[in-house]
């Protein structure tokens, strides 16, 4: 069964310094992923999603990600944290048939 | 386009009486979710209709949870009898089966039981 695990339910970063968000996938096919993120109060919202074509996956505000089959990885990152970052961010992997998997969420705190 | 369409936005009600949400998908989309969302137990995925027919149920909690979707615009997840436990976030997401991309999600009915 596919599954998500995302390290750290909270991360806090400095302004302008590098955000590394971390994600690792279990799947019995290889699967399709993707990065979402959470304002408070809101839907989710796509910032980036990985379907099998380039590994390294450019998405919304600066965001990227590099898919590692290897380590079974989908880490997010962005050079240069901003306030407006400061969100909770969901990966999510989806199989055949559309089912899309969420891991547990990690908040981002931005400090000025 | 609106996007995908949630109401209420806020439900509030007393413990057993019945509660429906209602989504209206993403106009030419043909698979929808329902997820809950808690503090606990982060984000859950309720049921899934591909084509409006249900193909996985294994998330809904119990038989209090039905979900229905008469036709390709239209869905509705009920609660009946509510329990204070059932206080959570239930967003829709709806996403076309032919190009396994992303789901869209809805604003998110906040519903609280006391």
């Amino acid at each position: 069964a596919q599954s998500v695990t995302q390290l750290g339910s909270h991360v806090s970063v400095s302004e302008g310094a590098l955000v590394l968000l971390r994600c690792n996938y279990s799947s019995s096919v290889p699967p399709y992923l993707f990065w979402y993120v959470q304002y408070p109060n809101q839907g989710l919202q796509l910032l980036l999603k990985y379907t099998s074509a380039a590994t390294l996956v450019k998405g919304i505000n600066g965001f990227e990600a590099e898919f590692k089959k290897s380590e079974t990885s989908f880490h997010l990152t962005k050079p240069s944290a901003h306030m407006s970052d400061a969100a909770e961010y969901f990966c999510a992997v989806a199989e055949y048939g559309n089912k899309l998997v969420f891991g547990a969420g990690t908040i981002l705190r931005v400090k000025s | 386009d609106a996007g995908v369409i949630q109401s209420p936005r806020h439900e509030v009600t007393e413990m057993g009486q019945e509660v429906t949400l209602r989504c209206k998908p993403i106009s030419g989309h043909n698979s929808l979710f329902w997820y809950r969302q808690t503090m606990m137990r982060g984000l859950e995925l309720l049921i899934y209709f591909n084509n409006n027919v249900p193909i996985d149920d294994s998330g809904m909690p119990e038989d209090r949870f039905s979900a229905k979707m008469p036709n390709a615009s239209f869905s509705t997840l009920k609660i009946q009898p509510s329990e204070p436990r059932d206080s959570a976030v239930y967003f829709c997401a709806s996403t076309r089966l032919d190009r396994r991309t992303e789901a869209f999600f809805g604003q998110g009915t906040r519903l609280t039981v006391v």
